[in-house]
């Protein structure tokens, strides 16, 4: 069965550095996104792609994040210059269609220290 | 999106039906029920969803009222591994996945 695949499944940072945050998502899937999970809170809906650009995005995804789809496989997530604050796990999400079900990644844990 | 309510934690013996539910009183016509699940930090798993009809796979049945003001998922037979978050999501077509806190349901030998 086709998954989403997520690197790294961990990553530990300085606060001020750039981190990648990469994704595969299944192959016939057209739309893809990033969600984030502080410990011990909610998921939360970061931004949504499609056609290389983005659809959506929440208030948390201001201007130190962007995403991208270098090529047909990866679909990436660049935090610029972390915040102790960005520390939580990372999940990718791809769908067809947007109105169908939006499948799941890993994970990656980002620690911002 | 239509918010949803659901009870903060339950308990089910391995091997019964664990019945999970959701209230979604101010659901529109064109949202749909979600369920997901995420075990201990892992992503979310997608359950099942519907729109009107009770909907059943090889994980779960999905039992919407007939207002489908509330729906219940059901875990035919329990396991330890079922030991995660449920979460009941109501979404359009075109809408994100917003994640409320969820149902912790605890499987006991």
């Amino acid at each position: 069965e086709p998954e989403v695949t997520q690197t790294p499944s961990h990553q530990v940072t300085q606060m001020g550095q750039e981190v990648i945050l990469r994704c595969v998502p299944i192959s016939n899937h057209l739309y893809f996104y990033w969600y984030r999970q502080i410990l011990g809170q909610k998921v939360e809906f970061l931004v949504s792609f499609y056609n290389n650009e983005i659809s959506e995005k929440s208030e948390i995804f201001d201007d130190q994040f962007s995403v991208e789809r270098p090529d047909g496989s990866n679909f990436t997530l660049k935090i610029r210059s972390t915040k102790l604050e960005d520390s939580a796990m990372y999940f990718c999400a791809s769908s067809r269609p947007t109105q169908e079900t939006q499948y799941f990644g890993p994970g990656t844990r980002l620690l911002v220290l | 999106d239509a918010k949803t309510t659901q009870p903060t934690s339950m308990d089910c013996a391995e091997g019964r039906a664990a019945n999970l539910p959701c209230n979604h009183s101010t659901i529109s016509g064109n949202e749909y029920v979600y369920w997901y699940r995420q075990i201990h930090s892992q992503g979310p798993q997608y359950i099942i969803h519907g729109l009107k009809n009770n909907e059943t796979n090889e994980m779960a049945s999905l039992i919407i009222t007939e207002d489908r003001k509330s729906s219940t998922l059901i875990l035919p037979h329990a396991t330890l591994r079922d030991t995660a978050v449920y979460y009941c999501i109501v979404r359009t077509g075109y809408s994100t996945l917003t994640f409320g806190k969820g149902t912790m349901l605890l499987v006991s030998p």
